[in-house]
Protein backbone atom coordinates (compact mmCIF):
# COMPACT_ATOMS: atom_id res chain seq x y z
CA UNK A 1 0.00 0.00 0.00
CA UNK A 2 1.05 3.71 -0.37
CA UNK A 3 2.31 6.18 2.15
CA UNK A 4 1.83 10.06 2.17
CA UNK A 5 4.52 11.23 4.99
CA UNK A 6 4.03 15.46 5.76
CA UNK A 7 6.19 15.73 8.61
CA UNK A 8 5.89 19.32 9.34
CA UNK A 9 2.15 20.29 10.43
CA UNK A 10 3.22 23.71 10.36
CA UNK A 11 5.47 26.66 8.58
CA UNK A 12 5.60 29.93 8.60
CA UNK A 13 7.33 32.67 6.10
CA UNK A 14 7.30 35.97 5.83
CA UNK A 15 5.18 37.78 2.62
CA UNK A 16 7.52 38.17 -0.94
CA UNK A 17 9.39 35.35 0.26
CA UNK A 18 10.17 31.92 -0.04
CA UNK A 19 8.76 28.46 1.24
CA UNK A 20 9.17 24.73 0.75
CA UNK A 21 6.75 22.38 1.75
CA UNK A 22 8.10 19.05 2.26
CA UNK A 23 6.51 15.77 0.98
CA UNK A 24 7.60 12.09 1.08
CA UNK A 25 5.62 9.07 -0.31
CA UNK A 26 6.68 5.34 -0.84
CA UNK A 27 5.53 3.26 -3.24
CA UNK A 28 6.45 0.04 -5.23
CA UNK A 29 5.27 1.35 -8.42
CA UNK A 30 7.20 3.20 -11.12
CA UNK A 31 4.05 5.23 -12.63
CA UNK A 32 2.12 7.39 -10.17
CA UNK A 33 0.78 11.12 -10.11
CA UNK A 34 1.56 13.62 -7.35
CA UNK A 35 -0.75 16.65 -6.86
CA UNK A 36 -0.46 19.13 -4.21
CA UNK A 37 -4.03 20.25 -2.96
CA UNK A 38 -4.64 23.39 -0.67
CA UNK A 39 -7.20 23.84 1.54
CA UNK A 40 -8.04 27.94 2.53
CA UNK A 41 -9.77 28.29 5.77
CA UNK A 42 -13.08 27.06 5.51
CA UNK A 43 -13.10 26.58 1.70
CA UNK A 44 -12.86 23.58 -0.48
CA UNK A 45 -9.27 21.68 -1.20
CA UNK A 46 -8.25 23.07 -4.61
CA UNK A 47 -5.00 21.58 -7.14
CA UNK A 48 -2.24 23.73 -6.68
CA UNK A 49 -0.01 21.49 -9.11
CA UNK A 50 0.07 17.88 -10.44
CA UNK A 51 3.33 15.55 -11.19
CA UNK A 52 3.32 12.73 -13.27
CA UNK A 53 6.52 10.41 -12.45
CA UNK A 54 7.41 9.28 -15.73
CA UNK A 55 8.14 12.61 -16.32
CA UNK A 56 11.76 14.27 -15.15
CA UNK A 57 10.87 17.44 -15.59
CA UNK A 58 9.93 19.41 -12.34
CA UNK A 59 6.23 20.75 -12.91
CA UNK A 60 5.32 24.39 -12.38
CA UNK A 61 2.37 26.94 -12.19
CA UNK A 62 3.42 30.57 -11.84
CA UNK A 63 4.64 30.84 -8.67
CA UNK A 64 4.49 27.37 -7.39
CA UNK A 65 7.03 24.56 -8.52
CA UNK A 66 8.21 21.39 -6.88
CA UNK A 67 11.37 19.60 -6.56
CA UNK A 68 10.26 15.45 -7.51
CA UNK A 69 13.20 12.91 -6.42
CA UNK A 70 12.14 9.87 -7.85
CA UNK A 71 14.61 7.94 -6.10
CA UNK A 72 14.22 9.56 -2.65
CA UNK A 73 10.56 9.25 -3.05
CA UNK A 74 10.22 13.20 -2.07
CA UNK A 75 7.93 15.23 -3.58
CA UNK A 76 8.43 19.20 -2.44
CA UNK A 77 6.47 22.44 -2.99
CA UNK A 78 8.19 25.64 -3.26
CA UNK A 79 6.00 29.14 -2.92
CA UNK A 80 7.43 31.46 -4.29
CA UNK A 81 6.78 35.61 -3.85
CA UNK A 82 4.24 34.38 -1.02
CA UNK A 83 1.28 36.26 -0.79
CA UNK A 84 -1.51 36.39 2.18
CA UNK A 85 -3.59 34.59 0.09
CA UNK A 86 -1.37 31.34 0.04
CA UNK A 87 -2.07 30.90 3.93
CA UNK A 88 -4.08 26.93 3.88
CA UNK A 89 -3.46 24.12 4.96
CA UNK A 90 -1.87 22.14 1.92
CA UNK A 91 -2.00 18.21 1.41
CA UNK A 92 0.63 15.91 -0.41
CA UNK A 93 -1.61 13.32 -2.23
CA UNK A 94 -0.44 10.15 -4.58
CA UNK A 95 -2.41 8.30 -6.96
CA UNK A 96 -1.78 5.49 -9.00
CA UNK A 97 -0.95 5.71 -12.92
CA UNK A 98 -1.98 1.74 -13.21
CA UNK A 99 -6.08 0.72 -14.34
CA UNK A 100 -7.55 -0.28 -11.33
CA UNK A 101 -11.04 0.40 -12.15
CA UNK A 102 -13.03 2.86 -12.94
CA UNK A 103 -11.78 5.17 -10.27
CA UNK A 104 -8.53 5.74 -8.46
CA UNK A 105 -8.38 6.91 -5.43
CA UNK A 106 -6.00 9.66 -4.07
CA UNK A 107 -3.83 8.93 -1.07
CA UNK A 108 -3.22 11.93 1.01
CA UNK A 109 -0.76 12.98 3.62
CA UNK A 110 -1.95 14.84 7.01
CA UNK A 111 -1.20 18.20 5.45
CA UNK A 112 0.85 21.37 6.57
CA UNK A 113 -0.89 24.36 7.83
CA UNK A 114 0.91 27.66 6.29
CA UNK A 115 0.97 30.98 7.63
CA UNK A 116 1.95 34.20 5.82
CA UNK A 117 3.29 36.79 7.91
CA UNK A 118 2.44 40.22 6.78
CA UNK B 1 -17.42 28.18 -11.62
CA UNK B 2 -18.98 25.02 -10.85
CA UNK B 3 -18.38 23.63 -7.25
CA UNK B 4 -19.22 20.71 -5.71
CA UNK B 5 -21.93 22.21 -2.37
CA UNK B 6 -22.40 19.99 0.52
CA UNK B 7 -24.61 20.20 3.57
CA UNK B 8 -24.67 20.11 6.35
CA UNK B 9 -21.77 22.16 6.52
CA UNK B 10 -22.16 20.96 10.21
CA UNK B 11 -23.81 18.60 12.30
CA UNK B 12 -23.93 17.41 15.90
CA UNK B 13 -25.74 14.07 16.42
CA UNK B 14 -26.12 11.62 19.58
CA UNK B 15 -24.27 8.74 19.16
CA UNK B 16 -26.43 6.03 17.83
CA UNK B 17 -27.88 8.49 15.80
CA UNK B 18 -28.10 7.72 11.75
CA UNK B 19 -26.54 10.48 9.91
CA UNK B 20 -26.94 11.60 6.41
CA UNK B 21 -24.21 13.62 4.47
CA UNK B 22 -25.30 15.52 1.11
CA UNK B 23 -23.25 16.18 -1.80
CA UNK B 24 -23.91 17.75 -5.00
CA UNK B 25 -21.50 17.05 -7.53
CA UNK B 26 -20.41 18.97 -10.39
CA UNK B 27 -23.19 18.33 -13.12
CA UNK B 28 -20.76 16.49 -15.86
CA UNK B 29 -18.55 14.48 -13.85
CA UNK B 30 -18.91 10.96 -13.44
CA UNK B 31 -16.91 9.37 -10.62
CA UNK B 32 -17.74 10.20 -6.72
CA UNK B 33 -15.96 10.07 -3.69
CA UNK B 34 -16.23 10.57 -0.01
CA UNK B 35 -13.19 11.04 1.93
CA UNK B 36 -12.95 12.11 6.07
CA UNK B 37 -10.30 13.53 8.06
CA UNK B 38 -10.51 12.97 12.04
CA UNK B 39 -8.97 16.26 13.34
CA UNK B 40 -5.16 16.17 13.22
CA UNK B 41 -4.98 13.49 11.35
CA UNK B 42 -4.82 12.13 7.35
CA UNK B 43 -7.56 12.62 5.26
CA UNK B 44 -8.60 9.00 4.64
CA UNK B 45 -10.42 7.71 1.81
CA UNK B 46 -13.62 6.15 2.45
CA UNK B 47 -15.50 4.91 -1.02
CA UNK B 48 -15.49 5.59 -4.66
CA UNK B 49 -18.72 5.44 -6.62
CA UNK B 50 -19.51 5.65 -10.54
CA UNK B 51 -22.09 4.48 -12.61
CA UNK B 52 -24.44 4.11 -9.87
CA UNK B 53 -22.61 1.15 -7.82
CA UNK B 54 -18.94 1.41 -5.37
CA UNK B 55 -15.99 0.64 -7.32
CA UNK B 56 -13.74 1.14 -4.24
CA UNK B 57 -14.30 1.10 -0.30
CA UNK B 58 -11.70 1.10 1.96
CA UNK B 59 -11.28 -1.03 5.41
CA UNK B 60 -13.34 2.31 7.17
CA UNK B 61 -16.03 1.80 5.09
CA UNK B 62 -17.77 -0.77 7.05
CA UNK B 63 -21.66 -2.12 6.89
CA UNK B 64 -22.50 1.31 8.61
CA UNK B 65 -21.77 3.34 5.88
CA UNK B 66 -23.63 3.19 2.83
CA UNK B 67 -23.77 5.48 -0.42
CA UNK B 68 -26.35 6.09 -3.04
CA UNK B 69 -26.86 8.92 -5.63
CA UNK B 70 -30.83 8.64 -5.43
CA UNK B 71 -31.61 11.64 -8.41
CA UNK B 72 -28.90 11.27 -10.46
CA UNK B 73 -27.62 14.62 -9.06
CA UNK B 74 -26.78 14.17 -5.35
CA UNK B 75 -24.56 11.82 -3.87
CA UNK B 76 -24.99 11.03 -0.17
CA UNK B 77 -23.26 9.12 2.53
CA UNK B 78 -25.40 7.86 5.40
CA UNK B 79 -23.84 6.33 8.56
CA UNK B 80 -27.04 4.11 10.42
CA UNK B 81 -25.79 4.16 13.79
CA UNK B 82 -23.09 6.53 14.53
CA UNK B 83 -19.97 6.18 17.28
CA UNK B 84 -17.91 8.49 18.70
CA UNK B 85 -14.87 7.55 16.26
CA UNK B 86 -16.81 8.64 13.19
CA UNK B 87 -16.75 12.45 14.71
CA UNK B 88 -14.66 13.89 11.51
CA UNK B 89 -14.65 16.14 8.53
CA UNK B 90 -16.20 14.39 5.69
CA UNK B 91 -14.82 15.90 2.19
CA UNK B 92 -16.90 14.93 -1.26
CA UNK B 93 -15.35 14.99 -4.09
CA UNK B 94 -15.89 13.77 -7.93
CA UNK B 95 -14.17 14.27 -11.22
CA UNK B 96 -14.78 14.19 -14.88
CA UNK B 97 -14.21 11.46 -17.56
CA UNK B 98 -10.37 11.26 -18.35
CA UNK B 99 -9.23 13.00 -21.55
CA UNK B 100 -12.49 15.68 -20.86
CA UNK B 101 -10.34 18.78 -20.40
CA UNK B 102 -8.33 19.94 -17.45
CA UNK B 103 -5.85 18.14 -15.20
CA UNK B 104 -6.60 14.57 -15.29
CA UNK B 105 -7.06 12.58 -12.53
CA UNK B 106 -8.14 16.14 -10.07
CA UNK B 107 -10.48 15.42 -7.57
CA UNK B 108 -12.79 18.69 -7.24
CA UNK B 109 -13.75 18.43 -3.32
CA UNK B 110 -16.16 20.11 -2.03
CA UNK B 111 -15.93 22.26 1.76
CA UNK B 112 -16.74 19.33 3.96
CA UNK B 113 -19.44 18.22 6.29
CA UNK B 114 -18.33 18.50 10.20
CA UNK B 115 -19.76 15.46 12.18
CA UNK B 116 -19.77 15.65 15.97
CA UNK B 117 -20.91 12.63 17.38
CA UNK B 118 -21.93 12.92 21.16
Amino acid sequence: AQTVTQSQPEMSVQEAETVTLSCTYDTSESDYYLFWYKQPPSRQMILVIRQEAYKQQNATENRFSVNFQKAAKSFSLKISDSQLGDAAMYFCAYRTALWTGANSKLTFGKGITLSVRP
Amino acid sequence: EPEVTQTPSHQVTQMGQEVILRCVPISNHLYFYWYRQILGQKVEFLVSFYNNEISEKSEIFDDQFSVERPDGSNFTLKIRSTKLEDSAMYFCASRPPWGSGGVDGELFFGEGSRLTVL
